[in-house]
């Protein structure tokens, strides 16, 4: 079946630890997203990539770094940089609507928590 | 910059109930408008979407919203929930010509009660 897949489910770091998310998809999507979750803030844009060996930053990108080395990979790293970690990470991917209106697809994200 | 407006943290009803999920934008161009619903620790789908043309929308699970543009709202509506309904319910805009990336509002969860 066609998705997304986020791993780890949960994960629990150490303060001062750089983490890596890991999100594959086999939707043969060219757009990927990262969002933050947390409880009563809705979803926060974290990076995103329209295309392979291309991405941008989205409203919360500090502390956090990205790569798109291949189609159906973006992994997100959360580095000891970022100063709240704790939450729920989502990854989407969707068709390139540069004109929007493109329905997300979104993995069962990952919980991280920073012990 | 566009922004949502979920007014409703939290939705208590019974089951057969109607219900109605409040969602208001606020956007100077033109945009696109999205509910998708979260189930406990999964990710979320979509349940409707407004781009153009008839202002009510119906979407999966018996859902519908209708987009007012005076009012600059997007409602969401059941006639009669179920207990299955339950979940979280997020409102997010994205403007014309501004690709996929979806500004989201802070949810409402919907606990639907016997």
């Amino acid at each position: 079946d066609g998705g997304i897949t986020q791993s780890p489910k949960y994960l629990f770091r150490k303060e001062g630890q750089n983490v890596t998310l890991s999100c594959e998809q086999n939707l043969n999507h060219d757009a990927m997203y990262w969002y933050r979750q947390d409880p009563g803030q809705g979803l926060r844009l974290i990076y995103y990539s329209q295309i392979v060996n291309d991405f941008q930053k989205g409203d919360i990108a500090e502390g956090y770094s990205v790569s798109r080395e291949k189609k159906e990979s973006f992994p997100l790293t959360v580095t000891s940089a970022q100063k709240n970690p704790t939450a729920f990470y989502l990854c989407a991917s969707s068709t390139p609507q540069y004109g929007g209106g493109g329905e997300l697809f979104f993995g069962e994200g990952s919980r991280l928590t920073v012990l | 910059a566009q922004s949502v407006t979920q007014l409703d943290s939290q939705v208590p009803v019974f089951e057969e109930a109607p219900v109605e999920l409040r969602c208001n934008y606020s956007s100077s161009v033109s945009v696109y408008l999205f509910w998708y619903v979260q189930y406990p620790n999964q990710g979320l789908q979509l349940l409707l979407k407004y781009l153009s043309g008839s202002t009510l929308v119906k979407g999966i699970n018996g859902f519908e919203a209708e987009f007012n543009k005076s009012q600059t709202s997007f409602h969401l509506r059941k006639p009669s929930v179920h207990i299955s309904d339950t979940a979280e319910y997020f409102c997010a805009v994205t403007f014309t010509g501004g690709g996929n990336k979806l500004t989201f509002g802070t949810g409402t969860q919907l606990k639907v009660e016997l």
